[in-house]
């Protein structure tokens, strides 16, 4: 059982570059979410999805684009990187979205963007 | 929109002794989760504990446990007999309805030897 694994640790972008932030959880968990860690910063929630096919927006979603073909996998897209993204990205999953399910974490993403 | 903070940006204890560390919320809502979180070096979030708003009866976790003050909007997290693996950020979360956490700045704690 591997958990929630990210791809890549660690990415260096400059500005107007695209890309995709892997995420994918082995437990069969239905509910993923991305969130952004900002220095000094708690958490902050970007996308979330319920289920394969189905997403929604979080607190700051602007320049970030998901999508849910499988139960497995919920990547994230960098339409057009701009240093105000330079962040920790993290990826987590649980069982349902009631709060009662334990949500895991995965390691995290580095990005920098110059 | 609801907020989450914490006023304490680092906090330091002895090895084996107790501390507290605190969090306030703002919410309207009356049925709701709060969460600890524990954050080491190695970046990845662990859930320390929750507490669910309707139950009256503080969460406990082994040596970490919760004073949740409703009335207040007030959610200390204790962890008792410290140990040298507890060092790490630790935040505060707030959950209403669904896993779409809130989380507050976080606070470091240091554990001295």
């Amino acid at each position: 059982n591997a958990g929630v694994t990210q791809t890549p640790k660690f990415q260096v972008l400059k500005t107007g570059q695209s890309m995709t932030l892997q995420c994918a959880q082995d437990m069969n968990h239905e509910y993923m979410s991305w969130y952004r860690q900002d220095p000094g910063m708690g958490l902050r929630l970007i996308h979330y999805s319920v289920g394969a096919g189905i997403t929604d927006q979080g607190e700051v979603p602007n320049g970030y684009n998901v999508s849910r073909s499988t139960t497995e996998d919920f990547p994230l897209r960098l339409l057009s990187a701009a240093p105000s993204q330079t962040s920790v990205y993290f990826c987590a999953s649980s069982y349902s979205y009631f709060p009662t399910d334990t949500q895991y974490f995965g390691p995290g993403t580095r990005l920098t963007v110059l | 929109a609801q907020t989450v903070t914490q006023s304490q940006p680092e906090m330091s204890v002895q090895e084996a002794e107790t501390v507290t560390l605190s969090c306030t919320y703002d919410t309207s809502e009356s049925d709701y989760y709060l969460f600890w979180y524990k954050q080491p070096p190695s970046r990845q979030m662990i859930l320390v504990i929750r507490q669910e708003a309707y139950k009256q009866q503080n969460a406990t976790e082994n040596r970490f446990s919760v004073n949740f003050q409703k009335a207040a909007k007030s959610f200390s997290l204790k962890i008792s007999d410290s140990q040298l693996g507890d060092a790490a950020m630790y935040f505060c979360a707030y959950a209403q309805g669904a896993q779409k956490l809130v989380f507050g700045q976080g606070t470091r704690l240091t554990i001295n030897p």
